[in-house]
């Protein structure tokens, strides 16, 4: 069965660190990939999505940036955190086919305080 | 513009007591809804998938309802338990989308079940 995993599961950081996070999937090939964002109370934020190695689609401009350097890992980062990137951060994968694309199944996220 | 809503925003209901929850959406055209329980920390779990020929689905005590002519969508619980205190996400899929981008997320509706 596939397993989808995130870390760290809760962040601190000061304003103006680098952030990096970590999804990998496991039990499946060449998966989709996204990164969502969570703000309290709100919805989900589609951030980035990838269909391959290297290759990213970013939907909402900002200071974060993502990384697929594997088939089965995706990484979020940025340079320079703000405030108002504090949220929760979740991972998700759908399968690659076209007809199955888009069932998601999201991992347990990283809680993000920045300060 | 896709957008899906969600009514209420959030509720509060007495175990053992039923509740409905409602999601309006404009995605067009249409290929699916899914209702997503996400209990607070955790990532998105999918309750029901719902394509355009079917009225109504169940899961347990969740039933959800779809009317494609009026794009309206409701989730319903019955006998409502302390362990279903969640938000419920409303997902809507289009069809012409990119392969990684297809669907529009509501906004949720944040349920406290209370004994």
């Amino acid at each position: 069965s596939q397993t989808i995993h995130q870390w760290p599961a809760t962040l601190v950081q000061p304003v103006g660190s680098p952030l990096s996070l970590e999804c990998t999937v496991e039990g499946t090939s060449n998966p989709n990939l996204y990164w969502y964002r969570q703000a309290a109370g709100r919805g989900l934020q589609l951030l980035f999505y990838s269909v391959g190695i290297g290759q990213i689609s970013s939907e909402v401009p900002q200071n974060l940036s993502a990384s697929r350097p594997q088939d089965r890992q995706f990484i979020l980062s940025s340079k320079k955190l703000l405030l108002s990137d504090s949220g929760f951060y979740l991972c998700a994968w759908s399968p690659r086919t076209v007809k199955r694309s888009d069932e998601q199944f999201f991992g347990p996220g990283t809680r993000l305080t920045v300060l | 513009k896709n957008q899906v809503e969600q009514s209420p925003q959030s509720l509060i209901i007495l175990e053992g007591k039923n509740c409905t929850l409602q999601c309006n959406y404009t995605v067009s055209p249409f290929s699916n809804l899914r209702w997503y329980k996400q209990d607070t920390g955790r990532g998105p779990v999918s309750l029901t998938i719902m394509t355009f020929s079917e009225n109504t689905k169940s899961n347990g005590r969740y039933t959800a309802t779809l009317d494609a002519d009026t794009k309206q969508s409701s989730l319903h619980i019955t006998a409502s338990q302390l362990s279903d205190s969640a938000s419920y996400i409303c997902v809507v899929s289009g069809i012409y989308k990119a392969a990684g981008n297809k669907l529009t997320f509501g906004g949720g509706t944040r349920v406290l079940v209370k004994p």
